[in-house]
């Protein structure tokens, strides 16, 4: 089994919204990603969480809080969100040793009204 | 720190024709190589991984050569198909962690 999957698949909501995006691999992986893509751009790191540890936060506002409850999880907690946070959510994982080949989900499209 | 650069940004060929697509990288002691697949609003599918220890990696009609010396990286699609339409990227690590560096990625569009 070489999938990530992503919940939801789309998702709207207000500025004043609590939601959460959620990511799951039963891969083994023990390094899970999120990612932020926009139109027509590459994706951009967010965070990484490396044997359910956060070892990389790429300076993201803290409106987005992320949280790994187990190796094989990952969740995006979004709270008063703006309109420019809308965009392709994506998230990846990779084995965690020496091996950094990704593997992503679908993505959720998050559109910010 | 790595840098990753595709060139053309986007290509339009005929069905049947083979399609080449490059990658160029400023850092040469690249760690591996990843090209991606992706469809609009879809996420990323790993076509390809080629290891630093490599020259190329085939998958069917794709093979994807590495030239460290360079800095480019090429990813071949033989007879191509409209259901080859999709943007590519490359990525690589930045030396040795988690992060990738993306190129800006090359659209394709396979005309019927």
């Amino acid at each position: 089994d070489t999938e990530v999957t992503q919940t939801p698949k789309h998702l709207v909501m207000g500025m004043t919204n609590k939601k959460s995006l959620k990511c799951e691999q039963h891969m083994g992986h023990r390094a899970m990603y999120w990612y932020k893509q926009k139109a027509k751009k590459p994706p951009e790191l967010m965070f990484v969480y490396s044997y359910e540890k956060l070892s990389i936060n790429e300076s993201v506002p803290s409106r987005f809080s992320p949280e790994c409850p187990n190796s094989s999880l990952l969740n995006l907690h979004l709270h008063a969100l703006q309109p420019e946070d809308s965009a392709l959510y994506l998230c990846a994982s990779s084995r965690g040793d020496d091996s950094y080949e990704q593997y992503f989900g679908p993505g959720t499209r998050l559109t910010v009204t | 720190k790595q840098e990753v650069t595709q060139i053309p940004a986007a290509l339009s060929v005929p069905e049947g024709e083979n399609l080449v697509l490059n990658c160029s990288f400023t850092d040469s002691a690249i760690y591996n190589l990843q090209w991606f697949r992706q469809d609009p609003g879809k996420g990323l599918t790993s076509l390809l991984l080629i290891q630093s220890s490599q020259r190329e990696q085939t998958s069917g009609r794709l093979n994807a050569s590495l030239d460290k010396s360079s800095g480019r990286s090429t990813l071949y699609i033989a007879a191509s198909q409209p259901g080859d339409s999709a943007t590519y990227l490359c990525a690589a690590p930045t030396s040795n962690d988690y992060k990738l560096s993306f190129g800006a990625g090359t659209t394709v569009t396979v005309r019927a």
